[in-house]
């Protein structure tokens, strides 16, 4: 089955550092979304990417759609402390059934 | 925006019995939802598509007769986990999505625990 690799597994930066994960994919994908999860609770939803080569923003956040619509990144500028958690990319295949297809999850751990 | 909300959070059950999990769209009405289990330190994997109306939709390896869903409204979808077992407890998730919006954004509950003695 279709599968989206996300990398780095897991990141411990300090304070104030700046933060990449990136994820791809075999597959073609028409939607590309970004998830943050805290322990304990569910996934939400920080960007949504909906056209290739599409670069958005959401305060401290980026994400940009890849033009092969086979990846996407996420950054994020000057981490704070509350920026820890599990961060997850999702996409949506152009079959458009409305499921998504989760990446492994980058662990995100910041040090003050 | 879009609220989705689970019911309970947590639950701790004996091994043999059924749970029954409830996912409410609050503010918006869904005429499809999607339930997921996460294990620790892992992925989501979805389970099962919910259509509001009609059966639901399985993904490959997933017991339609152990885990029972019903999508009765347009607001509400429920998971039953039925006859549990130590291996089923996870944590369950629901998402959904609003009606004619066709970007594939899905909006996560709060999940719920579930936990098998």
């Amino acid at each position: 089955g279709q599968q989206l690799n996300q990398s780095p597994q897991s990141m411990f930066i300090q304070e104030g550092e700046d933060v990449s994960m990136n994820c791809t994919s075999s597959s073609i994908f028409n939607t590309w979304l970004w998830y943050k999860q805290d322990p304990g609770e569910g996934p939400v939803l920080l960007i949504a990417l909906y056209k290739a080569g599409e670069l958005t923003s959401n305060g401290r956040l980026t994400a940009q759609f890849g033009i092969t619509r086979k990846d996407s990144f996420l950054n994020i500028s000057a981490s704070i402390p509350s920026d820890v958690g599990i961060y997850f990319c999702a996409g949506q295949l152009p079959s458009n059934t409305g499921k998504l297809i989760f990446g492994q999850g980058t662990t995100l751990q910041v040090k003050p | 925006g879009a609220v989705v909300s689970q019911h309970p959070s947590w639950v701790i059950c004996k091994s043999g019995t059924s749970v029954k999990i409830e996912c409410r769209s609050l503010d918006f009405q869904a005429t499809t939802m999607f339930w997921y289990r996460q294990f620790p330190k892992q992925s989501l994997m979805l389970m099962a598509t919910s259509n509001e109306g009609s059966k639901a939709t399985y993904e490959q390896g997933v017991e339609k007769d152990k885990f029972l869903i019903n999508h009765a409204s347009l607001t509400l979808s429920t998971l039953t986990v039925t006859s549990a077992h130590p291996e089923d407890s996870s944590f369950y998730i629901c998402s959904a999505r609003r009606p004619g919006r066709d970007t594939g954004e899905l909006f996560f509950g709060e999940g719920s625990r579930l936990t098998v003695l």
